[in-house]
């Protein structure tokens, strides 16, 4: 059974558009990060929540945003997508900092 | 600045040949290390990790990694390749000090499986 789940797996947005991403985990994990994936690029990562803690990674443009309402859900939030944002956006999960990390499926965000 | 370094873009293997991917880290201590794996339009799998202990790992799918520490290494292997490992496979670092316990990913190899 998934344990991070992503949804949806595909997302088409208009340019400028705002889109959330959906992410939940059914592990109780305190850790829940956000990785951009460029083509043919390594993850990158973009924030991550310990707990309630946000912790926002110094390169990650002001256009993305996140929230976490509980331990299980955590959102991506893009408040005006540029055709330089289109990638696959990965969540991932940890007990703790720097533990094994547990990744969803991705999804995959196309803008148009 | 630190860094994981996967040297290797691309690596073409023929099915049954034997698989060997490089991975380098910089960093001064011993960090946590992973090698994931990822299929196309996929999220990534772990394949093994190492925290401590035996240098020689044990994963899933018949692959094993060693850890060197004289030449700050995590080199991923695997004795016979079947046509389902072509994929593309991160190495990556998390690292309380020099990564913020943060996970670093390597650029990737891509390996492609001939027949």
């Amino acid at each position: 059974d998934a344990m991070v789940i992503q949804n949806p797996r595909y997302q088409v947005t208009q340019f400028g558009k705002p889109v959330t991403l959906s992410c939940s985990q059914t592990l109780n994990h305190n850790v829940m990060y956000w990785y951009q994936q460029k083509s043919s690029q390594a993850p990158k990562l973009l924030f991550h929540y310990y707990d309630k803690d946000f912790n926002n990674e110094a390169d990650t443009p002001d256009n993305f945003q996140s929230r976490r309402p509980n331990t299980s859900f955590c959102f991506l939030d893009i408040r005006s997508p540029g055709l330089g944002d289109a990638a696959m956006y990965l969540c991932a999960t940890s007990r703790d900092l720097g533990g094994l990390a547990f990744f969803g499926q991705g999804t995959r965000l196309t803008v148009v | 600045a630190q860094s994981v370094t996967q040297p290797d873009i691309h690596i073409t293997v023929s099915e049954g040949a034997s698989l060997e991917l490089r991975c380098n880290y910089s960093y001064g201590a011993t960090p946590y290390l992973f090698w994931y794996v990822q299929s196309p339009g996929q999220g990534l799998q772990l394949l093994l990790k190492y925290f401590s202990g035996d240098t020689l790992v044990q994963g899933i799918k018949g692959f094993e990694a060693e850890f060197k520490r004289s030449q700050s290494s995590f080199n991923l292997r695997k004795p016979s390749v079947h046509w389902s490992d072509a994929a593309e496979y991160f190495c990556a670092v998390a690292a309380a000090m020099e990564y913020g316990n943060k996970l670093v990913f390597g650029a990737g190899t891509i390996l492609r499986v001939k027949s």
